[in-house]
């Protein structure tokens, strides 16, 4: 089983819409959860961090589930601009391993 | 942005040739890593360094080597370069965080390498 899973999309999202999407990880030592965002041919961006009760950083809400193993990224009133492929990481030790990303198209 | 440049950016090189790719920072940050991403596979670490001289494996380290002798300069060698190995290069630098095991990664532009 693969660390760190992710469904690779691509989500086709009208604008103002609401989308969510969900990454699982294995390994239950993780010690620390986050969000990134990639532009097309661009380097990744820290997004958000992930904390155990769950954050919100204007439209953006993360939640962690321990129990579950998952932790989940909610956008609202998705933008054009939020067009991008979201990486799930996940920290373990001094390693940090990345989900292969889920692809969000926003349509006009 | 945090200061951190890779370098070539660019390289196209053949099959069996030695290359070696720079990443530099100018953070003091003491944790660097390379990651390799491929069309299918994401973002695979291939090595990391946690100090001067202090470097583990990734999950893809077979074919690649790195050294650190200082605290801003992470090189990554491959000593004979294979057709498998074109691929798109990042390196990132982070310094932990007050929660332990948190490590915010910032990364470079991104070095794309071609093996003919």
């Amino acid at each position: 089983r693969k660390e760190v899973e992710q469904d690779p999309g691509p989500f086709n999202v009208p604008e103002g819409a609401t989308v969510a999407f969900n990454c699982t990880y294995s390994n239950s030592a993780s010690q620390s959860f986050f969000w990134y965002r990639q532009d097309c041919r661009k380097e990744p961006k820290l997004l958000m961090s992930v904390y155990s009760s769950g954050n919100e950083d204007g439209r953006f809400t993360a939640q962690l589930n321990r129990a579950s193993q998952y932790i989940s990224l909610l956008i609202r009133d998705s933008k054009l601009s939020d067009s991008a492929t979201f990486l799930c990481v996940v920290n373990i030790r001094d390693k940090i391993i990345f989900g292969k990303g889920t692809r969000l198209h926003i349509l006009p | 942005d945090a200061g951190i440049t890779q370098s070539p950016r660019h390289k196209v090189t053949e099959t069996g040739t030695p290359v070696t790719l720079r990443c530099h920072q100018t953070e003091n940050h003491r944790y660097m890593y390379w990651y390799r991403q491929d069309p299918g596979h994401g973002l695979r670490l291939i090595h990391y360094s946690y100090g001067v001289k202090d470097t583990d494996k990734g999950e893809v380290s077979d074919g690649y080597s790195v050294s650190r002798s200082k605290t801003e300069d992470f090189l990554l060698t491959l000593e004979s370069a294979t057709s498998s190995q074109t691929s798109v290069y990042f390196c990132a630098i982070s310094e932990r965080q007050v929660s332990p095991g948190a490590n915010v990664l910032t990364f470079g532009a991104g070095s794309r390498l071609t093996v003919l």
